[in-house]
């Protein structure tokens, strides 16, 4: 099972918008509703920043938000803050595995 | 409020096996959820590598199955992990986390703060 594929890196300015891909196949992404992001700061663990596919978990800001298109999911932070400078990898089941994507590291300039 | 913490030795050497532990503080393992173990290198990111429920119903990588074993301990609130015939390949920070899946959610809510593990004689 191979890992989700998402950009490298992204970057803005603080108040833009970015967007962070994530392609996989119709047997994880396009195949459910269970895709989820984490946020990660370095020497940190993982922090969920959405679920299944759109929702946001209690404390998450909404600048954050999820969409999903065939089997290409999408994470967009808008009104970027300098706190959202960090590492984001999505997720999502795929029957016998649950892969992650690549990673993409955000930069706030 | 829930918490996992990751222990177990720091340094394995090749062939051998690596162990480690997950203990649970804030929540009962018996009381449901499924949990899990990751593990984070630099050049591979994120991997799942097994899921275990709080009855014991194990799920594993494909790609890593035949070399891992997980298990529960509920009476005293840890689960385990055993990774054997290890290489250099399986130096990662391993985390614990806690998976919600069910009533049509799937997702790792909970994680520990991850143990390095190195593999090296």
């Amino acid at each position: 099972q191979s890992a989700l594929t998402q950009p490298r890196s992204v970057s803005g300015s603080p108040g833009q918008s970015v967007t962070i891909s994530c392609a996989g196949t119709s047997s994880d992404v396009g195949g459910y509703n269970y895709v989820s992001w984490y946020q990660q700061h370095p020497g940190k663990a993982p922090k969920l920043i959405i679920y299944d596919v759109t929702k946001r978990p209690s404390g998450v800001p909404d600048r954050f938000s999820g969409s999903k298109s065939g089997n290409t999911a999408s994470l967009t932070i808008s009104g970027l803050q300098a706190e959202d400078d960090a590492d984001y990898y999505c997720s999502s089941y795929a029957g016998t595995n649950t892969p992650f994507g690549t990673g993409t590291k955000v930069t706030v300039l | 409020q829930v918490q996992l913490q990751e222990s177990g030795p720091g340094l394995v050497k090749p062939s051998e096996t690596l162990s480690l532990t997950c203990t649970v503080s804030g929540y009962s393992i018996s009381s449901g959820y499924y949990w899990v173990w990751i593990r984070q290198t630099p050049g591979e990111g994120l991997e799942w590598i097994a899921t275990i429920s709080h009855r014991g119903d194990s799920y594993y990588n494909p790609s890593l199955k035949s070399r891992v074993t997980i298990s529960v301990d509920t009476p005293e609130n840890q689960f385990f992990l055993q990774l054997r015939s290890v290489t250099a390949a399986d130096t990662a920070l391993y985390y614990c986390a806690r998976y919600v899946f069910g009533d049509g959610s799937c997702y790792f809510d909970l994680w520990g703060q991850g143990t390095l593990v190195t593999v090296s004689s």
